[in-house]
């Protein structure tokens, strides 16, 4: 089973601030990576898929890079309505894992 | 507009049954995949099980294999998970979740509000 490991746990963050959650799997993925926002009380919803393939509807300030072992959810100057818990997900191997999530909360 | 709607969550002993169900709306149900997600209570997402849009691809989590049954009804546009031998870890809120289409079979575009499943004596 493919593990992921996101850093930080947490992050306080005040708006417009730049925020950059990292994903770690322990074996190569390729770019078989993807990004959720759950937001209190709602179900998770897709912000990334494929690594770095945007989602039609999710705001531009989302992005996502890297491959292989190593990627990044970045939120560009980020606003209020982003305060949510993020997961990293990979679809390179059954079974489908995902990352323990990251708290971030508006400052 | 996608929609899905869990069913069939509640209060079971261990070892009890129960039956989920996730009606689907506002796309084409019988060319998707379709996943069920759980997460316990305060806790993190777990992928549970996967069925292709025909049935001919199954696949499931070691943590359920042997006790939980993914099915699916394309003429009624709907998912199904059955559920046996439940345990104290089952205990989680339930996600029906849409596949992305072709490669990205791995990606979850849409979820439901999902259904909340309590196994306690």
């Amino acid at each position: 089973e493919i593990v992921l490991t996101q850093s930080p746990d947490f992050q306080s963050v005040i708006p417009k601030e730049k925020v950059t959650i990292t994903c770690r799997a322990s074996q190569s993925i390729g770019s078989s990576l993807q990004w959720y926002q759950q937001k209190p009380d709602q179900s998770p919803k897709l912000v990334i898929k494929y690594a770095s393939q945007s989602i039609p509807g999710v705001p531009p300030r989302f992005s996502g890079s890297g491959s292989g072992t190593d990627f990044t959810l970045t939120i560009n100057s980020l606003e209020a309505e982003d305060a949510a818990t993020y997961y990293c997900q990979q679809s390179s191997s059954l079974p489908w894992t995902f990352g323990q999530g990251t708290k971030v909360e508006i400052k | 507009e996608v929609q899905l709607v869990e069913s069939g969550g509640g209060l079971v002993q261990p070892g009890g049954s129960l039956r989920l169900s996730c009606a689907a709306s506002g796309f084409t149900f019988t060319t998707s995949g379709m996943s069920w997600v759980r997460q316990a209570p305060g806790k993190g997402l777990e992928w549970v099980s996967y069925i292709s849009a025909t049935s001919s691809n199954i696949n499931n989590a070691d943590s359920v294999k042997g006790r939980f049954t993914i099915s699916r009804d394309n003429a009624k546009n709907s998912l199904y998970l059955q559920m046996n031998s439940l345990r104290d870890e089952d205990t989680a809120l339930y996600y029906c979740a849409r596949s992305y289409s072709g490669i990205y079979y791995g990606a979850f575009a849409y979820w439901g509000q999902g259904t909340l499943v309590t196994v306690s004596s």
